[in-house]
């Protein structure tokens, strides 16, 4: 079983859209969430980390549903430049657990 | 502040052949970890160094594969001898002391032919 597992889309949304995705993770012992995006042949780069409690920054909105193992991104008001691949991410002390990834498309 | 820098970007080498892949980490980050993507899979955890020292090696896929950081500043990771299956992106990541926050590498592409 996947340690990540994220539903890989694509998502072709119109520009001004909402688009939203999640993933489920099997760790329970994971502490650490985070949404990653990567362009295309670009490293990730980290978008934004995930709390509990939601966290909003700027048109994006996550949410973690431990209960459920469930973590959530929401994307407002979209716009071309934000097409890439998401990737949800649960963290262990140190390492790293990747899911595979969402493309999300926005076209004009 | 200059990012994580790897090298080299791209590397064709055939199948039995050695190839050393370097990582230069932000300066300061006395993290560093090694992570793969192969193929249509998601991104893997290699290992992880603390300066110079190996905490976590876990994830190397055999023995064929040998990571190092002497000094505590930048880290190779060499493939010896390569097979086809290593072929994927090799990216590399560094982070502060005490943080979550994992800064990536452009990666180096690797194709064994």
């Amino acid at each position: 079983r996947k340690e990540v597992e994220q539903d890989p889309g694509p998502f072709n949304v119109p520009e001004g859209a909402t688009v939203a995705f999640n993933c489920t993770y099997s760790n329970s012992a994971s502490q650490s969430f985070f949404w990653y995006r990567q362009d295309c042949r670009k490293e990730p780069k980290l978008l934004m980390s995930v709390y509990s409690s939601g966290n909003e920054d700027g048109r994006f909105t996550a949410q973690l549903n431990r209960a459920s193992q469930y973590i959530s991104l929401l994307i407002r008001d979209s716009k071309l430049s934000d097409s890439a691949t998401y990737l949800c991410v649960a963290q262990k002390t140190y390492k790293l657990s990747f899911g595979a990834g969402t493309t999300v498309t926005v076209r004009a | 502040e200059a990012g994580v820098t790897q090298f080299p970007s791209h590397s064709v080498i055939e199948k039995g052949q050695t190839v050393t892949l370097r990582c230069d980490p932000i300066s300061g980050h006395d993290n560093l970890y090694w992570y793969r993507r192969v193929m249509g899979k998601e991104i893997k955890f290699l290992l992880h160094f603390v300066k110079e020292s190996k905490q976590d090696e876990s994830g190397m896929p055999n023995n064929r594969f040998l990571a190092e950081r002497t000094g505590g500043t930048y880290s190779t990771l060499k493939v010896q001898p390569a097979e086809l299956e290593d072929s994927g992106v090799y990216f590399c990541a560094s982070s502060q002391p005490g943080t979550d926050t994992q800064y990536f590498g452009p990666g180096t592409r690797l194709t064994v032919l």
